[in-house]
């Protein structure tokens, strides 16, 4: 099956710095990655989609200024927190999808940790 | 907001099948189902998806009703390791997938 890896799994930062995540598809091009974030026993939330090449699609009360998205390649996407406060704190998961209609493989997750 | 209905919580005897029910009464006629499972601090999982015909893999078995307005996700012999939450979605292009509270299984020894 495909594979979606992230980096770091595991990231603690100060309030006030910025935090880049990585999102890489191993053995597939993906041509949509998404990325969702996920607070303790809550359910996964949709936070934005991004396509190669174009800009992302934040959903409703997603701050695109401050959850930057780049999907240089057809391979990594990268979330970068800006200036984290601890309310940022989560569990943040992307994941992939070969082409429309295809099912969305999912990473390992990254957890943030903003003190 | 969550389009499908599932029961919070279910257990299971290691072994015996595990049936899982979701209710997706609001479906359209080109929405898969798909269904997911994440195991704790882990990221979900594919297990198997459908459109109208029942369809089995190496995972699960997905029973679709015939007005499509609910489905049961079984797994025919659950393990320890089966433990985990369980998401039932409907989706027209699997670009837009909207994950609900999902169903806590635990399987016991």
């Amino acid at each position: 099956g495909a594979v979606v890896s992230q980096h770091p799994s595991r990231v603690i930062c100060k309030s006030g710095t910025s935090v880049k995540i990585e999102c890489r598809s191993l053995d597939f091009q993906a041509t949509t990655m998404f990325w969702y974030r996920q607070f303790p026993k809550q359910s996964l939330m949709l936070m934005a989609t991004s396509n190669e090449g174009s800009k992302a699609t934040y959903e409703q009360g997603v701050e695109k200024d401050k959850f930057l998205i780049n999907h240089a390649s057809l391979t990594l996407s990268t979330l970068t927190v800006t200036s984290a406060h601890p309310e940022d704190s989560s569990f943040y998961i992307c994941s992939a999808n070969l082409r429309q209609g295809y099912e969305q493989y999912f990473g390992p997750g990254t957890r943030l940790t903003v003190t | 907001d969550a389009k499908t209905t599932q029961p919070p919580s279910m257990d299971c005897a290691e072994g015996r099948a595990a049936n899982l029910p979701c209710n997706h009464s609001t479906i359209s006629g080109n929405e898969y189902v798909y269904w997911y499972r994440q195991i704790h601090s882990q990221g979900p999982q594919y297990i198997i998806h459908g459109l109208k015909n029942n369809e089995t893999n190496e995972m699960a078995s997905l029973i679709i009703t015939e007005d499509r307005k609910s489905s049961t996700l079984i797994l025919p012999h659950a393990t320890l390791r089966d433990t985990a939450v369980y998401y039932c979605i409907f989706t027209y292009n699997n670009n837009d997938m909207r994950f609900g509270a999902g169903t806590r299984l635990t399987v016991k020894p």
